[in-house]
């Protein structure tokens, strides 16, 4: 079992509409990241949280808005997104920050619509 | 351009034999390089990493790191049907890096 927990697993959404994926930690771990996975592509780094901190965005457009109200908790909250943002959306924590040792949740399956 | 190349395959091995995986990367920077695998629908899983040239075995898994010629491979002995996956060949690099991943190869190990 993943001791990274997201959800929901799924999700449809409208254009217009406003959700947010939730993840969840508790292995202590102080790095925290959102990525996203498109069918038969590696995954892409999203953000990445350090001690509570955004540290890196990578030019992710403004429709996704991360939020870490806490060191075990992450949110991505999205609104008015577009069909392209379809896709696979991965939470994943590290004991520390800039280390490749990653475990990852089971992912939030996104469909817009 | 820092780039993570991997043979996106399907690599197909008969079950007991050994299947070689490999990835080169371009920037002599990178430091700190790692195995993940994602079975179909699931999620990434760390299955090997590797800071330091040579080998490092973990059970039926191997990874080889040569930094002088910039290329990292995993060696799956005794392939089971279960280690049919996409395999995610990833790295660091020295300051403050992010995660960067390859393509990815698609194995099939075939009873």
């Amino acid at each position: 079992d993943t001791e990274v927990t997201q959800t929901p697993k799924h999700l449809v959404m409208g254009m217009t509409n406003k959700k947010s994926l939730k993840c969840e930690q508790h292995m202590g771990h102080r790095a925290m990241y959102w990525y996203k996975q498109k069918a038969k592509k590696p995954p892409e780094l999203m953000f990445v949280y350090s001690y509570e901190k955004l540290s890196i965005n990578e030019s992710v457009p403004s429709r996704f808005s991360p939020e870490c109200p806490n060191s075990s908790l992450l949110n991505l909250h999205l609104h008015a997104l577009q069909p392209e943002d379809s896709a696979l959306y991965l939470c994943a924590s590290s004991p520390g920050s800039y280390t490749g040792e990653l475990f990852f949740g089971e992912g939030s399956r996104l469909t817009v619509l | 351009q820092k780039e993570v190349e991997q043979n996106s395959g399907p690599l197909s091995v008969p079950e007991g034999a050994i299947a070689s995986l490999n990835c080169t990367y371009s920037d002599r920077g990178s430091q700190s390089f790692f195995w993940y695998r994602q079975y179909s629908g699931k999620s990434p899983e760390l299955i090997m990493f590797i800071y330091s040239n040579g080998d490092k075995e973990d059970g039926r898994f191997t990874a080889q790191l040569n930094k002088a010629s910039q290329y990292v491979s995993l060696l799956i002995r005794d392939s089971q049907p279960s280690d049919s996956a996409t395999y995610l060949c990833a790295l660091i690099y020295n300051q403050g890096g992010k995660l960067i991943f390859g393509q990815g190869t698609e194995l099939s190990v075939k009873p």
